[in-house]
């Protein structure tokens, strides 16, 4: 299983300012996927991030929103932009195990507020 | 559209059997995953069905029938560290993992 570290773990912001939240794994993966779990709610999946290209957004989620980089295969961000009350949400990243049952593995998540 | 169905809230004593139930209608499917979410902090991976049938793991059983679009995890000789929620994800014909809205369960002594 991997092991995934999320900083920071939360933050109180204020409108119209932005985020970037990081992930990091302590083994290579080729695929990083960010979710967002909103209170009382369950998770979904904001993009997927693969190392060396761009990004795949998710129906409703969009790039200027929630940019994402991929820099090695180790470690990812995400960008909440512009943000709103609205984006107050849980932000986790995961990686796929690959043992041939693809199970996920998440981090501990990003608790965002915003004020 | 995609649609996992879970119930919303369980109770259960201690020592009991507990099963959670979840039907999904998705667009194709590549396995269901079953994951475990105590307050505050992340998923984690309960289990894993691809084919109809069992699978036991330990105090915790996952089944699954893909003709009914229907699973259900059994918990036994449940303990207090079991309150938690349990997330049903169905992975579609695009590898994509859509997850249900979850099960919060509430074990009592």
């Amino acid at each position: 299983s991997a092991v995934i570290s999320q900083k920071p773990s939360r933050d109180i912001c204020q409108r119209g300012t932005s985020l970037t939240i990081q992930c990091q794994v302590d083994s290579q993966v080729t695929m990083m996927f960010w979710y967002r779990q909103q209170p009382g709610q369950s998770l979904t999946l904001i993009a997927t991030a693969n190392q060396g290209s761009e990004a795949t957004y998710e129906s409703g989620f969009v790039i200027d929103k929630f940019p994402i980089s991929r820099p090695n295969l180790t470690f990812s961000t995400l960008t909440v932009s512009n943000m709103s009350p609205e984006d107050s949400s849980i932000y986790l990243c995961s990686v796929e195990g690959e043992d041939g049952v693809y199970e996920q593995y998440f981090g501990p998540g990003t608790r965002l507020t915003v004020t | 559209g995609q649609n996992i169905d879970q119930p919303t809230e369980m109770t259960a004593t201690e020592g009991a059997i507990v099963q959670i139930n979840c039907t999904y209608q998705t667009s194709g499917f590549n396995g269901l995953f079953w994951y475990q979410q105590h307050a505050g902090e992340a998923p984690t991976f309960l289990s894993y069905n691809v084919l109809d049938g069992l699978e036991e793991k330990g105090r915790f059983s996952s089944f699954l029938s893909r003709s009914k679009g229907y699973s259900y995890l059994l918990l036994k000789e449940l303990q207090m560290k079991d309150s938690a929620s349990y997330l049903c994800a169905v992975r579609d014909n695009t590898d994509k993992l859509i997850f249900g809205t979850g099960t919060r369960l509430q074990v009592f002594p």
